[in-house]
């Protein structure tokens, strides 16, 4: 699977929309864009995924380059329950369920 | 719809022992994969399992194993314990590996 790049840290304040980057500049065709977050001490929890067309559910957004070299997960009004810390990772898809978590973003969303 | 659950939630083990981790998946989902997490390593797949047969398997030791019963409910087990095998060990359940996995709350093992 593809290696990301992610800020180890960023703020953002309350009611404000968080953009959170991802670097996957070595990412191939056939990988998909998933992002995943973990509040403290809980499991992690699914937020969104993409191929290559913008994606949009009811927790967030994943806006994802044309060349697909890099994609970003918007929060669009990020609240205290948001503070956690965002993985994104890339895999292939239809070759077993393994995630490489690489060292994700800690959000802190402050009042 | 029930969560992926794990049992125990805490655990208190010595050097030397072996111990035994288990995973309810959520109803209908088959795949069944484990994740360790430390401070020092971060998150890190141990091994998958789909329809009772391993499919991934990370990089660790073959201390560590695991299985599948025909409900999908997995266990992992863990011989010979170190005190490096303390960590955060989650469970996660998906219906296929093209669907998004959902984690349970994970079992905190502590070896003294």
């Amino acid at each position: 699977d593809a290696k990301t790049t992610q800020p180890p840290s960023m703020d953002c304040a309350e009611g404000r929309a968080a953009n959170l980057p991802c670097n996957h500049s070595t990412i191939s065709g056939n990988e998909y864009v998933y992002w995943y977050r973990q509040i403290h001490s809980q499991g992690p929890q699914y937020i969104i995924h993409g191929l290559k067309n913008n994606e949009t559910n009811e927790m967030a957004s994943l806006i994802i380059t044309e060349d697909r070299k890099s994609s970003t997960l918007i929060l669009p009004h990020a609240t205290l329950r948001d503070t956690a810390v965002y993985y994104c990772i890339v895999r292939v898809v239809r070759a077993g369920n393994m995630l490489t978590f690489g060292g994700g973003t800690r959000l802190m969303v402050k009042p | 719809k029930a969560g992926v659950t794990q049992t125990p939630r805490y655990l208190i083990k010595t050097r030397g022992q072996q111990v035994t981790l288990s995973c309810s998946p959520i109803s209908g989902h088959r795949s069944v994969s484990w994740y360790q997490q430390t401070p020092g390593q971060g998150l890190q797949f141990l091994f998958e399992y789909f329809s009772e047969t391993q499919r991934n398997k990370g990089n660790f030791p073959g201390r560590f194993s695991g299985r599948q019963f025909s409900n999908s409910r997995s266990e992992m087990n863990v011989s010979t314990l170190e005190l490096g095998d303390s960590a955060l060990y989650l469970c996660a359940s998906s219906v296929s590996d093209i669907y998004e996995q959902y984690f349970g709350p994970g079992t905190r093992l502590t070896v003294t």
